[in-house]
């Protein structure tokens, strides 16, 4: 199985500033077809899962600006500009290349 | 607007079984392949299974093989998972998510909690 490691568990941050998220897959997530099978989450709290980014750095439907993602085969980067209240919860990233489907084990933004 | 609704969950003792449904709409679920993704109380998330939208492949996480299985009925745009044998460490929430071509899960229900305890 592939195994993603996220860091830091969490990060508190004033609002305004900036938060980075690191994921690390055990695997290149670089299919021959050119895709890179690396997209990031966000569970608000007491809410499922909200699809933040799909292949490394494509915002998803209705996501904000502020969220970007960067980086290429093994390690990958969520960055969140100028955070806001709304941007609390734990972000996964999860690897799709191969079954089975495995996540890394969360980072909590929390607010200063 | 897409919905997934899952339901069935609830308290049961070890060793007993359940099913739950997730119910989609807004989408052409025949076109969607399927995902159950858990998640235990207080824990990260854990794929565990999942169905091409013919129904033609399932995948399952070592940890339910041969306990659970996926099905879909795509005349009642309904999603399923049989759970036999129900472990304590089975207790978590179970979502159901869609996607399409690509396995990446792009939209989840609200999940539905199972409690697995004597």
């Amino acid at each position: 199985d592939i195994m993603m490691t996220q860091s830091p568990l969490s990060v508190a941050v004033t609002p305004g500033e900036s938060a980075s998220i690191s994921c690390r897959s055990s695997k290149s997530l670089l299919h021959s077809n050119g895709i890179t099978y690396l997209s990031w989450y966000l569970q608000r709290p007491e809410k499922s899962p909200q699809l933040l980014i799909y292949q490394i750095s494509n915002l998803a439907s209705g996501v904000s600006g502020r969220f970007s993602g960067s980086g290429s085969g093994t390690d990958f980067t969520l960055k969140i500009s100028r955070v806001e209240t709304e941007d609390v919860g734990i972000y996964y990233c999860v690897q799709f290349l191969e079954v089975p489907l495995t996540f890394g084990s969360g980072t909590k933004l929390e607010i200063k | 607007e897409v919905q997934l609704v899952e339901s069935g969950g609830g308290l049961v003792k070890p060793g007993s079984s359940l099913k739950l449904s997730c119910v989609a709409s807004g989408f052409t679920f025949s076109s969607y392949g399927m995902h159950w993704i858990r998640q235990a109380p207080k824990k990260g998330l854990e794929w565990i299974a999942l169905i091409y939208y013919d129904s033609s492949n399932k995948y399952y996480a070592d940890s339910v093989k041969g306990r659970f299985t996926i099905s879909r009925d795509n005349s009642k745009n309904t999603l399923y998972l049989e759970m036999n044998s129900l472990r304590s460490e089975d207790t978590a929430m179970y979502y159901c998510a869609k996607y399409y071509g690509l396995l990446l899960p792009d939209y989840w229900g609200q999940g539905v909690m199972v409690t697995v305890s004597s």
